[in-house]
């Protein structure tokens, strides 16, 4: 029943490692967002994909890497995970008409060792 | 760059007391929103102020803006243990389309 959900909720890994982050949402929702949140919760965007296209792609580091197979999906695969990339990262979705209002998934909690 | 900015960083009132949060943005805005976040989940759209409109009100909660002195303020009046949580405002730029832009936040402690 959970509208936006992401997975896993909680990611330990070591640094270098690649990880991918999974986000879906059953809300018919159009456009996608992945956040990222600091240790201070300063959320801050990265990407949005409309319709499986990518239309905001913030000043992230190349090793982060958006994948969108359908509207309904929206992965982020992250690669040679660094200590600083620890924090939490938030899916989110918005419907076509009221594209401002942003619902968010339940965070995936990442810890770089 | 950062959009807005809340204070305080945190409050901590008693219940039945009302909580007033600000944020100030620094660029015009279509419209500013108002999001929730309990601990360990993700934000809840609160409410959401139009540019064009100086007050809202749903349920217990009250949002003004006053786009000349670019700034905002949610009441919550008569708080509850529940609504303890931080709360960010949000801005969407004239010209940024869905894009939201997030203010730091405020810590709201409602202490039973």
């Amino acid at each position: 029943d959970t509208a936006v959900s992401q997975t896993p909720k909680y990611l330990v890994t070591q640094m270098g490692n690649d990880k991918s982050i999974k986000c879906e949402q059953n809300l018919g929702h159009d456009t996608m967002y992945w956040y990222k949140q600091d240790s201070k919760k300063f959320l801050k965007i990265m990407f949005s994909y409309n319709n499986k296209e990518l239309i905001i792609n913030e000043t992230v580091p190349n090793r982060f890497s958006p994948k969108s197979p359908d509207k309904a999906h929206l992965n982020l695969h992250i690669n040679s995970l660094e200590l600083g990339d620890s924090a939490v990262y938030f899916c989110a979705s918005s419907p076509p008409i009221f594209k401002n209002i942003q619902y968010f998934g339940a965070g995936t909690r990442l810890s770089v060792l | 760059s950062q959009q807005g900015e809340e204070d305080p960083q945190a409050l901590s009132i008693q219940e039945g007391e009302n909580a007033t949060m600000n944020c100030s943005y620094k660029t015009s805005i279509n419209n500013l929103q108002w999001y929730r976040q309990n601990s360990g989940r993700g934000l809840v759209h609160l409410i959401l102020i139009r540019s064009n409109e100086r007050e809202k009100h749903s349920g217990r909660l009250r949002v003004t803006l006053d786009t000349s002195k670019k700034s905002s303020s949610l009441l919550i009046t008569a708080s509850r243990a529940a609504d303890t949580a931080s709360y960010f405002c949000a801005t969407v730029r004239e010209t940024s389309g869905s894009r939201l832009t997030f203010g730091e936040g405020t810590q709201l402690t409602v202490n039973p």
